[in-house]
């Protein structure tokens, strides 16, 4: 078992519709947990961290986080084509190293 | 404010040569990671610096790696000698004392022939 699964996509959406990412960890001792977002060929650039339970928002980006079931989604509402890139979604157990899921493919169709 | 940056951007080698690679951190960042990517897999982490000190360096393949923060500025990974299974991008991240978002420079794409 992976310890950070993504499902790799590609997830297509419609502009302007909401794109849904998700992702499911094993260690429960997780505590930080981020997404980020990378281009092809370019460096990972971090768009959200969450560290309780709950939703957080920021800008058309929320990111939700559900310790008991052990699950991190990511929410982009009013999807642009500007939004297609790989979102990957990492954790951490603290100031630490950061465990990778592999990345999801999101394309938003014009 | 300059973020992380990587030297070289490619680098590309023969089987049993060696590379250096070279890593400068966002000022005033203690925390500096390595990690690294293969065609196809995770990223995957390779080590941690506090300062000048090795945190962690669980995520090292073998001894052909080795790691340098000499200063506690920046870092350098040498492979030597380099394998064909090193191939593939070896980021870098760096974040501040006390803080766990990790800001990650260009990359270095190395391929080894």
């Amino acid at each position: 078992q992976k310890e950070v699964e993504q499902n790799s996509g590609p997830l297509s959406v419609p502009e302007g519709a909401i794109a849904s990412l998700n992702c499911t960890y094993s260690d429960r001792g997780s505590q930080s947990f981020f997404w980020y977002r990378q281009y092809s060929g370019k460096s990972p650039e971090l768009i959200m961290s969450i560290y309780s339970n709950g939703d957080k928002e920021d800008g058309r980006f929320t990111a939700q986080l559900n310790k008991a079931s052990q699950y991190v989604s990511l929410l982009i509402r009013d999807s642009q084509p500007s939004d297609s890139a790989t979102y990957l979604c990492a954790v951490s157990g603290g100031y630490q190293k950061v465990t990778f899921g592999i990345g999801t493919k999101l394309q938003v169709i014009p | 404010e300059a973020g992380v940056t990587q030297f070289p951007s490619h680098s590309v080698i023969e089987k049993g040569q060696t590379v250096t690679l070279r890593c400068d951190p966002i000022s005033g960042h203690d925390n500096l990671y390595w990690y690294r990517r293969v065609m196809g897999k995770e990223i995957k982490f390779l080590l941690h610096f506090v300062k000048e000190s090795k945190q962690d360096e669980s995520g090292m393949p073998n001894n052909r790696f080795l790691a340098e923060r000499t200063g506690g500025t920046y870092s350098t990974l040498k492979v030597q000698p380099a394998e064909l299974e090193d191939s593939g991008v070896y980021f870098c991240a760096s974040s501040q004392q006390g803080r766990n978002e990790q800001f990650f420079g260009p990359g270095t794409r190395l391929t080894v022939l």
